[in-house]
């Protein structure tokens, strides 16, 4: 099994600035992924994180609005940029070794936009 | 990702068994169901998953129907602490692409 620890565990922010979420998997995954949860919805795949390289956005998401980086197997950064009230949102991290084994998340971000 | 059809709520009483139905009709011969569960406030956790035989675990069961078109989140004993969104999702081992796409899932209530 994995653990995924995401920094910070929340946050109040003003419109305008920019926030980078903290993602670390306690062991070498395959795949990272990023994720956002409105109040009372489902969750939305935002980007899948490959290593040294660029992520792979879902249709709705862009890079300049939320970069991605991943450095190596364990750990990943997802930014939110230029936040606006809208961005208020739990965003969280996910990893895992590939079907069919399980996924893991971590207990998500909670951002606030003020 | 091959859909899948899950009520949106279901209510249960505490200690008794609880069946979560899950309908995948577009469902491929390489897609294995997983069921994940998401506790208030919490991430998303893993529950079972099955490619074509009924699956048991300390958690719950899952059982499949023959022409796999459906299954069920099989909770034997629920308790409050059972209260949770619980996802059915087919996850296709060809692409192994292993991005999980979630749908709406089944918010399960229990009554004490």
């Amino acid at each position: 099994s994995a653990v995924i620890s995401q920094k910070p565990s929340r946050d109040i922010c003003q419109r305008g600035t920019s926030l980078t979420i903290q993602c670390q998997v306690d062991s070498q995954v395959t795949m990272m992924f990023w994720y956002r949860q409105q109040p009372g919805q489902s969750l939305t795949l935002i980007a899948t994180a490959n290593q040294g390289s660029e992520a792979t956005y879902e249709s709705g998401f862009v890079i300049d609005k939320f970069p991605i980086s991943r450095p190596n197997l364990t750990f990943s950064t997802l930014t939110v940029s230029n936040m606006s009230p809208e961005d208020s949102s739990i965003y969280l991290c996910s990893g895992g070794a590939g079907v069919p084994t399980e996924a893991f998340f971590g207990q998500g971000t909670r951002l606030t936009v003020v | 990702d091959a859909k899948t059809t899950q009520p949106n709520s279901m209510e249960s009483n505490e200690e008794e068994p609880v069946h979560l139905p899950c309908n995948h009709s577009t469902i491929s011969g390489t897609d294995y169901i997983h069921w994940y569960r998401q506790l208030p406030s919490q991430g998303p956790e893993y529950v079972i998953h099955g490619l074509t035989s009924n699956v048991n675990n300390r958690m719950a069961s899952l059982a499949i129907a023959e022409d796999r078109k459906s299954s069920t989140l099989i909770l034997h004993r629920a308790t409050l602490r059972d209260a949770a969104v619980y996802y059915c999702i087919l996850r296709d081992d060809v692409n192994r692409d292993d991005k999980i796409i979630f749908g709406k899932g089944t918010r399960l209530h229990i009554l004490p």
